[in-house]
Formats: C-alpha cells, structure tokens, sequence
C-alpha cells in the first residue's frame, strides 16, 4: 500500500517567493495533519483536517501560511512569502481517526535564503 | 493546553546497555499515548500505543513502555539497545483540548547507540 506522499522533498527559494508544500494521504484516512519540525521548537502541529474541512488551524503561525484541502486525497500548504525563519521540514501525516496512529510522509525539507 | 515533556534531549549508550526515555503529559483525563521513531533522513513511524487495558505495551524491535497514570508517565524502555536504535525518539499524546483532539508531540529524544 502506498504510504502518504509529499512533494517536493527538498525545496530551497529566496525570501519573498511563494512555496507550495503537497500531500497525497493514504486512501480511507479521513485526518490530515500538517506539522512542522525545526530543531529549536520540534514538532509543530500547524493544522488539521477532517473530511477536507480544515478544524484546527491555531498552529498556523501567521496570515502568510495557509492550507486547503480540496478533497479528499490531496492536501497543500502554501507559503507566501516565504522568510528565512521558515526554514524547516514540513510533515504531512493521515489518520484513520482523530484519536489513532498517524502515518507520516517523507517530510519537504525547506531552505529559505 | 495539554503539553508533553521528553525529559532527555540526547542520549549516548554503548550496545548492549539499557535504555529508559521519559515521558510525562499534562492531561488529567483520559488519553491516547504513543512513541514514534524517526530514523536519520527519515519519516517518524510508530514504535508502540497505549489505549487501555495492560498499561505494559509492548512493540516493535523489543521496545515497550508503561503507563502510570498517577504519574502522568509513559516511558519507553528497552532492555539491551543495539546500534541500529540510533534514530530521535518523539513520545505523542491524544487528548481533548478546546473541543477537538490534538496530537500532541514532545520535543524528541536524540539517541546515539556506539558498536
């Protein structure tokens, strides 16, 4: 079974340019979660959906971040615009319910210079 | 809002010693407990969960962890590491916080396992 999918891996961009981070879930997993890993804060739950429909977005760090699920198998995060502080690896993870394990992607490792 | 607590940030052990990661949340209620792996380069996966029943889980690769609830503990324990358990290890909490449920993750512990 394919496990959740990122992209890209490895994104690095100037300040000011727009990113956009992609999620593939795993079929049948009705959480998505968008977490954000950095060695001074660990990691970060930034956001989270049900169903497509986003619940809790009061990790989202501020207006230049936001998330869209637009249905079911496909997630995406967008910076715009991006700052250095940004730097980080992003995480996308599913789960089959709110309280279960959750699968986590490969991670988009973000370099903002 | 819940937090968790990874009272060890690096971990250096020889092969063969044991190992004891702690774990303490602040969530009074009842919760969902986890331990997940992160290996170097790459995704975090589970290693084991406790829901109810027998607070000794074990799980994966001689791992296990116990859940005192008077003590708000899950800490992951294994009896003789070897020096492919270096990896980052994150302890997570499922709890109810302002209406919806947050996994919760501390900040990880690093461990370095030497042949």
């Amino acid at each position: 079974d394919a496990g959740v999918i990122q992209s890209p891996r490895h994104e690095v961009t100037e300040m000011g340019q727009e990113v956009t981070l992609r999620c593939k879930p795993i079929s049948g997993h009705d959480y998505l979660f968008w977490y954000r890993q950095t060695m001074m804060r660990g990691l970060e739950l930034l956001i989270y959906f049900n169903n497509n429909v986003p619940i809790d977005d009061s990790g989202m760090p501020e207006d230049r971040f936001s998330a869209k699920m637009p249905n079911a198998s496909f997630s995406t995060l967008k910076i715009q615009p991006s700052e250095p502080r940004d730097s980080a690896v992003y995480f996308c993870a599913s789960s089959l319910f709110i309280t279960g394990e959750l699968f986590f992607g490969e991670g988009s490792r973000l370099t903002v210079l | 809002a819940q937090s968790v607590s990874q009272h060890n940030h690096h971990v250096i052990l020889s092969e063969a010693a044991s190992l004891e990661l702690g774990c303490n949340y602040s969530y009074g209620g009842t919760v969902n407990l986890f331990w997940y792996v992160q290996y170097p380069g790459q995704h975090l996966q589970l290693l084991l969960k406790y829901f109810s029943g027998d607070p000794l889980v074990k799980g994966i690769k001689g791992f296990e962890a116990e859940f005192i609830k008077s003590k708000f503990s899950f800490n992951l324990r294994k009896p003789s590491v070897q020096w492919s358990d270096t990896a980052e290890y994150f302890c997570a909490v499922n709890a109810p916080s302002g209406g919806s449920y947050i996994p919760t993750f501390g900040r990880g512990t690093s461990l370095i396992v030497h042949p």
